[in-house]
């Protein structure tokens, strides 16, 4: 596609429910990041998929949250058992390779649990 | 642990006025440096980055910033601001030249007055 697509835009959930984070990369890219951004900070890096190898799971924050990417394609976010704390932005990016190529992001997915 | 500041939660010029935002990092070694620029409802853009080489940098929409090691400092410059720069600012260091693992700062708020 033109760029990363991220779905749903907006999502909102009852506190203790699921949601999944859908993300579409950028045709060819193989490396793909997901990102968190809370209001009024900064990103938070969350996970790293590259290529075939085992995904960097070093950012996510506790194990209600996972990820998956199928080859080189669509990722999915999934945040389980879903707190107030959870809200935020999630942002996914992708880059031709995983060395020093410019990260194109997505708008994000805003997750607002109520 | 590596920190990223913008010291600056939000800044106000006028149109045509000179821009500067300030970025100031903590790190074990000298990173790769980056300035991204959120606008609203979209996703991050890359402005400019720093690897090595020259200390200043030129990047899009004719911005530029320069890396003073000595201070540890990496701010984003423009000479003329438009109205369309106004947007949300990140700096951002990494270890690697890649987007796996930024440290990304708070963010500077950018309002441009006509």
């Amino acid at each position: 596609g033109a760029g990363v697509s991220q779905s749903p835009s907006n999502k909102v959930t009852e506190k203790g429910k699921d949601v999944e984070l859908r993300c579409d990369p950028i045709s060819g890219h193989t490396a793909l990041y997901w990102y968190r951004q809370r209001l009024g900070q900064g990103l938070e890096f969350l996970i790293y998929f590259q290529g075939n190898s085992a995904p960097d799971k070093s950012g996510l924050p506790s194990d209600r949250f996972s990820a998956e990417r199928t080859g080189e394609s669509v990722s999915t976010l999934t945040i389980q058992r879903t707190q107030q704390e959870d809200s935020a932005v999630y942002l996914c990016a992708s880059s031709l390779t995983g060395g020093r190529t410019e990260a194109f992001f997505g708008q994000g997915t805003r997750l607002t649990v109520v | 642990a590596q920190s990223v500041t913008q010291p600056d939660i939000h800044i106000t010029v006028s149109e045509g006025a000179s821009l500067e935002l300030r970025c100031n990092y903590s790190y074990g070694a000298t990173p790769y440096l980056f300035w991204y620029v959120q606008s609203p409802g979209q996703g991050l853009q890359l402005l400019l980055k720093y690897f090595s080489g020259d200390t200043l940098v030129q990047g899009i929409k004719g911005f530029e910033a320069e890396f003073k090691r000595s201070q540890s400092s990496f701010n984003l410059r423009k000479p003329s601001v438009h109205w369309s720069d106004a947007a949300e600012y990140f700096c951002a260091v990494g270890l690697s030249g890649s987007a796996r693992q930024l440290t990304f700062g708070s963010g500077t708020q950018l309002t441009v007055l006509p």
